[in-house]
């Protein structure tokens, strides 16, 4: 079974850091192009950065460019999230997600909670 | 503001049918591929149609894609109540200084 899980979510306070962690399973994740993709409360839903099978690509959306970093480790099957500098407005669930295309995002995990507060 | 425009609500009675739009431009539904999420109250989003109108296995053929232009639109036929949660369209935007994925704002389907 295609299977991610995240984890490292929790409450920072806003100028802190969190390193998110995706662990992929049931398929060759080193094919793949992986994305990461938030949902603040209440709110749509918003792509945040995407990274090449091998690492050599990245792109991320304008508002986290210099304060998130992606990275994975094919080895381990496991895709990252770093962010710095932590904002209240980067409060969120961080989904990782499997791209195929790009065209698709299939499947999805079940999301960790990202909590910006003092 | 979403780059990609949809209805916030659209709502039907069961058994009917419901259509949602997903306005765009050039460099993201006119030149690319569209696909559509649902997500159910308190769950992860889920794929629903891909490359503007092909269905994931498991999903049924009440549900369908279509695209042209700049815009697309997801149909959902023989509504249903479980049928109820937000749907999002997604593409590539091949922006030549920052590509990048965009999605629509969601838009909240009531099955009365």
């Amino acid at each position: 079974e295609v299977q991610l899980v995240e984890s490292g979510g929790g409450l920072v306070q806003p100028g802190g850091s969190l390193r998110l962690s995706c662990a992929a399973s049931g398929f060759t994740f080193s094919s793949y192009w992986m994305s990461w993709v938030r949902q603040a409360p209440g709110k749509g839903l918003e792509w945040v950065a995407n990274i090449k099978q091998d690492g050599s690509e990245k792109y991320y959306v304008d508002s986290v460019k210099g304060r998130f970093t992606i990275s994975r480790d094919n080895a381990k099957n496991s895709l990252y999230l770093q962010m710095n500098s932590l904002r209240a407005e980067d409060t969120a669930v961080y989904y990782c997600a499997r791209e195929r295309g790009p065209r698709r995002f299939d499947p999805w995990g079940q999301g960790t909670l990202v909590t910006v507060s003092s | 503001q979403s780059v990609l425009t949809q209805p916030p609500s659209v709502s039907a009675a069961p058994g009917q049918k419901v259509t949602i739009s997903c306005s765009g431009s050039s460099s993201n539904i006119g030149n690319n591929y569209v696909s559509w999420y649902q997500q159910l109250p308190g769950t992860a989003p889920k794929l629903l149609i891909y490359d503007n109108n092909k269905r994931p296995s498991g999903i049924p053929d009440r549900f369908s894609g279509s695209k042209s232009g700049t815009s697309a639109t997801l149909g959902i036929t023989g509504l249903q109540t479980g049928d109820e949660a937000d749907y999002y369209c997604g593409t590539w935007d091949s922006s030549l200084s920052a590509p990048h994925w965009v999605f629509g704002g969601g838009t909240k389907l009531t099955v009365l």
